[in-house]
C-alpha cells in the first residue's frame, strides 16, 4: 500500500511546453511537499503548502485538501527543468514519499 | 541553504561489518530523519528523531539503529551490514516557528553505500 501515487511516472516534453505533474495520497495531511531531484544530485525543496496555490518563477503548485491532490505546473519548460520531481506528504511527524516522476525536457 | 553535511559521502564496505554514517546540522533544528533511495521505491523513512535522545522507527528500521546524543548530530549504524543495505541514504532536517514555512525539510547530499 502506498500513501502516496504519482503520475504519471515518466514523462517527456518539449521545450516550451506545460507540464503537470499530479500527486495522490490516502491519509491525513498537515502540509504536502515538492521536491526536486536532478540526476546524481541532491535534493531540492520546491514548495510547501498545506491549502491553496503557490507560484515560484515558471513553477506552480496547487492543493486541493478534500480530493486529497495537489499539481505542480511547469510554465514554459526548459531542458534544465529535466529531473525527478518527487510529491511528500506531512503526518504525525512523518512524511510519505511518492516514487517519483522523471521529467525530459528535449530542446 | 540549510547547513546539512553527511559523511562519508562515498563507501564501500564488507558484509558483516558495522557502518556508522553521520549526519550534521548548523540549523539547530529539531526533526532529524534518515532516508533511502533506491529505483523503483523512492525516499523510505529508515528512523527519525525529535530531540535529543528522542528518536523512533520508520517504515524500514529492520537492521538499522541510530543515535542523537546533540541536536547537531544524528547517527545511522548497521550493526552487520548486508547487500540489501546498498543504497543511496539521505539525511533531512526539518522543523517550524512562526514566521517560516512549517514542515519544510532541507536534504543533505547523500551517502552512497556498497556492501559487497
Amino acid at each position: 500500500k502506498n500513501e502516496v501515487e504519482q503520475s504519471p511516472q515518466n514523462l517527456t516534453a518539449q521545450e516550451g511546453e506545460f507540464i503537470t505533474i499530479n500527486c495522490s495520497y490516502s491519509v491525513g495531511i498537515s502540509a504536502l511537499h515538492w521536491l526536486q531531484q536532478h540526476p546524481g544530485g541532491g535534493i531540492v525543496s520546491l514548495f510547501m503548502l498545506s491549502s491553496g496555490k503557490k507560484k515560484h518563477g515558471r513553477l506552480i503548485a496547487t492543493i486541493n485538501i478534500q480530493e486529497k491532490h495537489s499539481s505542480l505546473h511547469i510554465t514554459a519548460s526548459h531542458p534544465r527543468d529535466s529531473a525527478v520531481y518527487i510529491c511528500a506528504v506531512y503526518n504525525f511527524n512523518k512524511f510519505y514519499f511518492g516514487s517519483g516522476t522523471k521529467l525530459n525536457v528535449k530542446p | 541553504d540549510a547547513g546539512i553535511t553527511q559523511s562519508p559521502r562515498h563507501k564501500v564496505t564488507e558484509t558483516g561489518t558495522p557502518v556508522t554514517l553521520r549526519c550534521h546540522q548548523t540549523e539547530n533544528h529539531r526533526y532529524m530523519y534518515w532516508y533511502r533511495q533506491d529505483p523503483g521505491h523512492g525516499l523510505r523513512l529508515i528512523h527519525y528523531s525529535y530531540g535529543v535522545k528522542d528518536t523512533d522507527k520508520g517504515e524500514v528500521s529492520d537492521g538499522y539503529s541510530v543515535s542523537r546524543s546533540k541536536t547537531e548530530d544524528f547517527l545511522l549504524t548497521l550493526e552487520s551490514a548486508t547487500s540489501s543495505q546498498t543504497s543511496v541514504y539521505f539525511c533531512a532536517i526539518s522543523d517550524w516557528w512562526v514566521g517560516r514555512t512549517p514542515y519544510e525539510q532541507y536534504f543533505g547530499p547523500g551517502t552512497r553505500l556498497t556492501v559487497t
